[in-house]
């Protein structure tokens, strides 16, 4: 079990630009689920997959933010023309998809948008 | 929406002391984890104890799912116990997205 993990761990952008993370979930792991989390706050849901199926995304998740799952393995997140309240930690998480399950998380994405 | 409250805020403690935290729930819900960010940001799992009562070491949590509450309890505090402590609940109606509180910040001191 090496755990979920994330890239890159930091990320710097100037406003505008586009930026791709990527999530590699715990292997056998059936959903996938991404969060943002801003200095002081907890964690706050974006989206989930079940296996590659898209199934709820929260309002936080502008348009300009797009999630896929290809394949049912890695997980990607784009940002497009990424503003300064972009800037936070993105974290990914997995679990088996039972009724009741522990979610893993991974080490984050750190994005500073300048 | 399901309300995740937690207490509290910022806890400071003398190393080897022991300290209770607790999460108030609004709704019944279907998963309930205790987490432990570290510095790093790095979210750990301690417990997955959406009812009863879980121990590990030093750490033991307690919830009463009729009474919409979670405890975790830590003994004998350690330096590296310091961070961020995090309840999250998901809701009994499908979703399985976690709700998190906004954690009690721990500091223990040697």
């Amino acid at each position: 079990d090496t755990g979920v993990s994330q890239n890159p761990r930091h990320k710097i952008t100037k406003r505008g630009q586009n930026v791709t993370f990527r999530c590699d979930p715990i292997s056998e792991h059936n959903r996938l689920y991404w969060y943002r989390q801003t200095l002081g706050q907890g964690p706050e849901f974006l989206t989930y997959f079940q296996n590659e199926a898209q199934l709820e995304k929260s309002r936080l998740l502008s348009d300009r933010f797009s999630a896929e799952r290809p394949k049912g393995s890695f997980s990607t997140l784009e940002i497009q023309r990424t503003e300064q309240g972009d800037s936070a930690m993105y974290l990914c998480a997995s679990s088996f998809g039972q009724e009741t399950d522990t979610q893993y998380f991974g080490p984050g994405t750190r994005l500073t948008v300048l | 929406g399901i309300q995740v409250e937690q207490s509290p805020p910022d806890l400071i403690l003398q190393e080897g002391a022991n300290s209770t935290l607790r999460c108030n729930f609004s709704d019944s819900v279907n998963n309930l984890q205790w987490f432990h960010q570290n510095p790093w940001g790095q979210l750990i799992n301690l417990f997955y104890i959406p009812s009863g009562t879980k121990q590990n070491g030093r750490l033991s949590a307690t919830t009463v799912a009729t009474e919409r509450y979670s405890l975790l309890y830590i003994s004998s505090s350690q330096t590296t116990d310091s961070g961020v402590y995090f309840c999250a609940v998901d809701r009994m109606d499908s979703s399985y997205k976690l709700i998190f509180g906004s954690g009690t910040r721990l500091l223990v001191r040697p």
